[in-house]
């Protein structure tokens, strides 16, 4: 199965960048790599994906590794309405596999 | 445009009972899915959906029955409620399985 590992929690200060990492190191070559979060009480929301290059819009950017084995996604000033769940998912185009770890729960403080 | 809708939001049942989630898109997807989430975990993945008159099943698909009749409507289905489906369920869809996944506002389950 395509398993992701991320850290259980990570900890900001509000108006910084946040790098959250995420392993994938038995990825395919046609595994996209997705990150939703989940904010608290609601159900999860798409970030963004990609599959070789870097990804940016309006909410993070997406810098994934040039071997695929790992990504990471980095939000460029943090705020408290960015405190969620955030889970790194790997997208193998089979619908039985779609599989969501614990994620990284991101603190943010003032 | 209400994306993905679900209800209800709460339910509370009683061991032995029987009810059915229901979840419903109004984008034309045709992939729906059904995930459960107990507390401090991520999604199990229940029953999917590739398009009306198709479904199969997830990673813990025992206990849940699932029907899609419509692309818009894929209700999830309990026949005799456990204390163990205790939890929020949630439901999904997509307009393809490599497509962004749009979830629903979620409903709790109480099984007493």
């Amino acid at each position: 199965d395509a398993k992701t590992t991320q850290p259980n929690s990570m900890e900001s200060n509000e108006e910084e960048p946040v790098h959250l990492p995420c392993n994938h190191s038995t990825i395919s070559g046609t595994d996209y790599i997705h990150w939703y979060r989940q904010l608290p009480s609601q159900g999860p929301e798409y970030v963004i994906h990609g599959l070789t290059s870097n990804v940016n819009n309006r909410m993070a950017s997406l810098a994934i590794a040039e071997d695929r084995k790992s990504s990471t996604l980095i939000l460029h000033r943090a705020t408290l309405r960015d405190a969620a769940v955030y889970y790194c998912i790997l997208n193998t185009g089979t619908a039985s596999k779609l599989t969501f770890g614990t994620g990284t729960r991101l603190q943010v403080t003032l | 445009n209400a994306g993905v809708t679900q209800t209800p939001k709460f339910q509370v049942l009683k061991t032995g009972q029987s009810m059915t989630l229901q979840c419903a898109q109004d984008m034309n997807h045709e992939y729906m899915s059904w995930y459960r989430q107990d507390p401090g975990m991520g999604l199990r993945l229940i029953h999917y959906s590739v398009g009306a008159g198709i479904t199969d099943q997830g990673e813990v698909p025992n206990g849940y029955n699932v029907s899609r009749s419509t692309t818009e409507d894929f209700p999830l289905r309990l026949l005799s409620a456990a204390p163990s489906q205790t939890s929020v369920y949630f439901c999904a869809s997509s307009a393809g399985l490599r497509e962004t996944q749009y979830f629903g506002p979620g409903t709790r389950l109480l099984v007493l």
